[in-house]
């Protein structure tokens, strides 16, 4: 498939455990983007790359969240001492352009994150 | 402030009317762009349509259409022709200029009826 994916779709961890979450996205897209979506709401940002550049990671809620895309292709989401509010699905988005005008972004299937 | 505001929690429409998700929003920047998006259970967003704070036109794609009214700063989905299929959470998001993100609204939860 040409679309967005992320791995795993699940993951339950246990407070304190650390967690990595990984996104591939569409092969050419410059932008990558990871969202945090708590139950019933939208999506909220926590950080951009564009190629390998963390141009913007003003969404992070702590230091205890951390990405990464080394080769600006894949991206990781690394969530370190996970905590109950850190339990949310996260979202993966990639667009072609740098993130202006119309670049839609595609959006993978996110990550269920269930801290126990 | 929230900068995107969709005041419908819930909607109900019979399959084949058109049906109209509400969206305002607020910002200073001159230059900015609106999408939608829909979220069907499987969990994937799927963009839908975009308009831009410049564009002369209301966007329109297949059975959608979004409404722009720059003064009132709304920016509401026209669904034409409601399918069964169409039943899901659909958010408004904002783009402005300088920022590559999205902001999202809360949703609106869309059922269709047969």
């Amino acid at each position: 498939g040409a679309g967005v994916s992320q791995s795993p779709r699940y993951k339950v961890a246990k407070r304190g455990q650390d967690v990595a979450l990984r996104c591939d996205p569409i092969s050419g897209h410059v932008s990558l983007f990871w969202y945090q979506q708590a139950l019933g709401q939208g999506p909220e940002f926590l950080t951009y790359f564009q190629n390998e550049a963390q141009l913007d990671k003003s969404g992070l809620p702590s230091d205890r969240f951390f990405a990464e895309r080394p080769e600006g292709s894949v991206s990781t989401l690394k969530i370190q001492r996970t905590q109950q509010e850190d339990s949310a699905v996260y979202l993966c988005a990639s667009s072609f352009f740098p993130g202006q005008g119309k670049s839609e972004q595609y959006f993978g299937p996110g990550t269920r994150l269930t801290v126990t | 402030a929230q900068k995107i505001t969709q005041t419908q929690p819930g909607m109900f429409v019979q399959e084949k009317e058109a049906v109209t998700l509400d969206c305002t929003y607020d910002t200073s920047d001159p230059s900015y762009g609106l999408f939608w998006y829909k979220q069907p259970s499987s969990g994937e967003m799927i963009f839908l349509i975009y308009q831009g704070s410049y564009d002369q036109q209301n966007a329109t794609e297949g059975r959608y259409s979004l409404n722009f009214q720059k003064a009132r700063k709304s920016a509401n989905l026209v669904i034409s022709a409601s399918q069964l299929g169409d039943s899901a959470m659909y958010f408004c998001a904002m783009r402005e200029t300088g920022r590559r993100a999205l902001t999202f609204g809360s949703g609106t939860r869309l059922q269709v009826q047969p």
